[in-house]
C-alpha cells in the first residue's frame, strides 16, 4: 500500500465548477500536509499547507481529518488556469522532515 | 537571480555511462533534496543534505552518489547509468525544520538508453 494515496483523475470540469480531490495517508506519526501544485512538464510549487481546523485561500480550501488520515482539497469557481496536477503531501518528522509525495490527481478545466 | 537551478535540462546517455546531474540554490537552505519523478509515482527521495559535507540515503539510493563540498551545490551522479534511472530528476532545498516548504528546481529529464 503506498504511503499517500490520491485518486489520479484526469477530473475534467468546466469553468466555474466546484471540485474536490481527497487524499488519505497511512502514517500515523505524519505531522504536516500539503497540497502542491504542479504544471505540466514543470517542477511541483506549494500550493498551501493544510492544518487541522481547516483553512481556506481565497477559492481553495483544504481539511484534515487525523481520525481517519484524509486530507482534501476543494476548488471553488475552476479557472483554465487551474488545470494542472495536485500533489497531497505528507512530512513525518525524523531528524529533518521527510516529504512523501502522493502520485497527484490531474484536473482539467475547459471552457 | 535568487532561487535554484539545474542543469542541464536535458540529457540523453548511455548505459554504462556517468552522469552528473547539477542543483545550485541561492538561498543559503541547510537542506538540499535529490528526487525523481516517474510515472505513477510520487516523487521519491533519492538523497538529501542537511549541510555541507552531510549527506544522507533517501527511499531510493541505489546507482547515485552525492556530495556537498559547498553549501550552495549539491551535485547528483550516476556512477554507470542504467535504463530504469530514465526519469525526471528534481533538486529541491529548504530551510532547517520545522520550516518544511521545500522549493524545488526546474528539473532535468534523462533519458538512458
Amino acid at each position: 500500500r503506498k504511503e499517500v494515496e490520491q485518486d489520479p483523475g484526469p477530473f475534467n470540469v468546466p469553468e466555474g465548477a466546484t471540485v474536490a480531490f481527497n487524499c488519505t495517508y497511512s502514517n500515523s506519526a505524519s505531522q504536516s500536509f500539503f497540497w502542491y501544485r504542479q504544471d505540466c512538464r514543470k517542477e511541483p510549487k506549494l500550493l498551501m499547507s493544510v492544518y487541522s481546523s481547516g483553512n481556506e485561500d481565497g477559492r481553495f480550501t483544504a481539511q484534515l481529518n487525523r481520525a481517519s488520515q484524509y486530507i482534501s482539497l476543494l476548488i471553488r469557481d475552476s479557472k483554465l488556469s487551474d488545470s494542472a496536477t495536485y500533489l497531497c503531501v505528507v512530512a513525518v518528522s525524523g531528524g529533518y522532515n521527510k516529504l512523501i509525495f502522493g502520485a497527484g490527481t490531474r484536473l482539467a478545466v475547459h471552457p | 537571480d535568487a532561487g535554484i537551478t539545474q542543469s542541464p535540462r536535458y540529457k540523453i546517455t548511455e548505459t554504462g555511462r556517468q552522469v552528473t546531474l547539477m542543483c545550485h540554490q541561492t538561498w543559503s537552505h541547510s537542506y538540499m533534496f535529490w528526487y525523481r519523478q516517474d510515472l505513477g509515482h510520487g516523487l521519491r527521495l533519492i538523497y538529501y543534505s542537511a549541510a555541507a559535507d552531510i549527506t544522507d540515503k533517501g527511499e531510493v539510493p541505489d546507482g547515485y552518489v552525492v556530495s556537498r563540498s559547498k553549501t550552495e551545490n549539491f551535485p547528483l551522479t550516476l556512477e554507470s547509468a542504467t535504463r530504469s534511472q530514465t526519469s525526471v530528476y528534481f533538486c529541491a532545498s529548504g530551510g532547517t525544520p520545522p520550516l518544511d516548504t521545500q522549493y524545488f528546481g526546474p528539473g532535468t529529464r534523462l533519458t538512458v538508453l
